[in-house]
């Protein structure tokens, strides 16, 4: 069975940097064609790509995010890691970490991160 | 990168058959067999419902079915049943070798 579970804080100030991490099972981060990616969803609006990492380490950003964002994966950890830099109430959202091969196949149940002073 | 367009809303009443439209440009939808569809029922993670435009994860209703022509993609919900009431987004590889998703669309079952 494959999961994958996001943790983080929950509540940035401003300015700050957050970093979440997706600690997920039933698959290998090493394996051929596999991906982890982040995936975020404001409240009450659409789904908006932020980035992801290959099993060859290939990494991939959102243009309009770029240079706010960093992915790393530990794969004797099972791990991925997204850190955003300089954090805005407009970066308040749920924060989905998801396991690419066909496509966005399987989700984590998402994590609500609120930026608030 | 621009969010793909969809519909704001669509309702069917069930039974009945519902489209929505994913407009996108030559640069994602119209230049790759790499659109997907995800159902999210509120307060939960979406789900997997198409990729590669028309292919059905293990598990999908074929119910569901989706296509391409130019840089539309479209899903088509079948037989719609009272639990199809969701929303619905589509996503699309680009150009950049990233991704980019819909607007979403709130399906109602009337």
């Amino acid at each position: 069975q494959i999961t994958l579970k996001e943790s983080g804080p929950t509540l940035v100030k401003p300015t700050q940097t957050l970093t979440l991490t997706c600690t997920f099972s039933g698959f290998s981060l090493s394996t051929s064609g596999v991906g982890v990616g982040w995936i975020r969803q404001p409240p009450g609006k659409a789904l908006e790509w932020l980035a992801l990492i290959y099993w060859d380490d290939d990494k991939r950003y959102s243009p309009s995010l770029k240079s706010r964002l960093t992915i790393t994966k530990d794969t004797s950890k099972n791990q991925v890691v997204l850190t955003m830099t300089n954090m805005d109430p407009v970066d308040t959202a749920t924060y989905y970490c998801v396991l690419e091969r066909d496509a966005f196949d399987i989700w984590g149940q998402g994590t609500m991160v609120t930026v608030s002073s | 990168q621009s969010a793909l367009t969809q519909p704001a809303s669509v309702s069917g009443s069930p039974g009945q058959s519902i489209t929505i439209s994913c407009t996108g440009t030559s640069s994602d939808v119209g230049g790759y067999n790499y659109v997907s569809w995800y159902q999210q029922h509120p307060g939960k993670a979406p789900k997997l419902m198409i990729y590669d435009v028309s292919k059905r994860p293990s598990g999908v209703s074929n119910r569901f079915s989706g296509s391409k022509s130019g840089n539309t993609a479209s899903l088509t919900i079948s037989g719609l049943q009272a639990e199809d009431e969701a929303d619905y987004y589509c996503s699309s590889y680009t150009s950049s070798s990233t991704y980019v998703f819909g607007t979403g669309t709130k399906v109602t079952v009337l």
